[in-house]
């Protein structure tokens, strides 16, 4: 079965300071991989997603880079945090070949920045 | 640009009630409109989904009834019950664009015993 793991679980960093956030699928392959940013009591908003490795879109200009250095593992970095990057981040695939098909979510990271 | 709009924001329904949540959507080629469950620190997880080419589609107590020329679907949960509570979230997608999901701005949900 397909699992997807997402770490740390919460994370306090202080301004300025690098991020790197992991997000590993299993079972899979190929998968369609997203970051996304949930800002308390709102909604989910698309950071960046990737259909293959090292092919990232990013959905929205920001602080935040991703990257998929193999096929199973999608990386959110920040070279410098700011005070607006304090969220819940989900990491989350799809099957790439099935239409309109199920998302399948991470636990998230909970992310303060200070 | 917010593609899906939800509402209520929040929603507070007596147990063995129906909650209601409504969500409306601009681009019509979004063809999948799924709902999501999120608890409290945790990921989002599908409840139910529906495609456009039909217009109710229930498991259990709960019911997603779809217009498609009014452009809005909404969530039923019928019978509501306190293990119900949590943020649920509307979305919507087009196959061809990479299966990318787009989220209406979630409703928190609380069911009163």
């Amino acid at each position: 079965s397909q699992t997807i793991h997402q770490w740390p679980a919460t994370l306090v960093q202080p301004v300025g300071s690098p991020l790197s956030l992991e997000c590993t699928v299993e079972g899979t392959s190929n998968p369609n991989l997203y970051w996304y940013r949930q800002a308390a009591g709102r909604g989910l908003q698309l950071l960046f997603y990737s259909v293959g490795i090292g092919q990232i879109s990013s959905e929205v200009p920001q602080n935040l880079s991703a990257s998929r250095p193999q096929d199973r593992q999608f990386i959110l970095s920040s070279k410098k945090l700011l005070l607006s990057d304090s969220g819940f981040y989900l990491c989350a695939w799809t099957e790439p070949l099935l239409m309109n098909t199920e998302a399948f979510f991470g636990q998230g990271t909970r992310l303060t920045v200070v | 640009q917010q593609q899906v709009k939800q509402s209520p924001q929040s929603l507070i329904v007596q147990k063995g009630g129906i909650s209601i949540i409504n969500c409306a959507y601009e681009n019509t080629a979004f063809d999948y409109f799924p709902w999501y469950q999120q608890f409290p620190g945790k990921g989002p997880a599908l409840l139910i989904a529906i495609r456009p080419d039909v217009s109710e589609k229930k498991e259990g107590r709960f019911t997603i009834s779809f217009n498609k020329s009014a452009k809005q679907f909404s969530l039923h949960i019928m019978d509501s019950q306190p293990g119900d509570s949590a943020t649920y979230f509307c979305a919507a997608s087009r196959n061809n664009a990479g299966n990318m999901l787009t989220f209406g701005g979630g409703t928190r949900l609380m069911v009163k015993p």
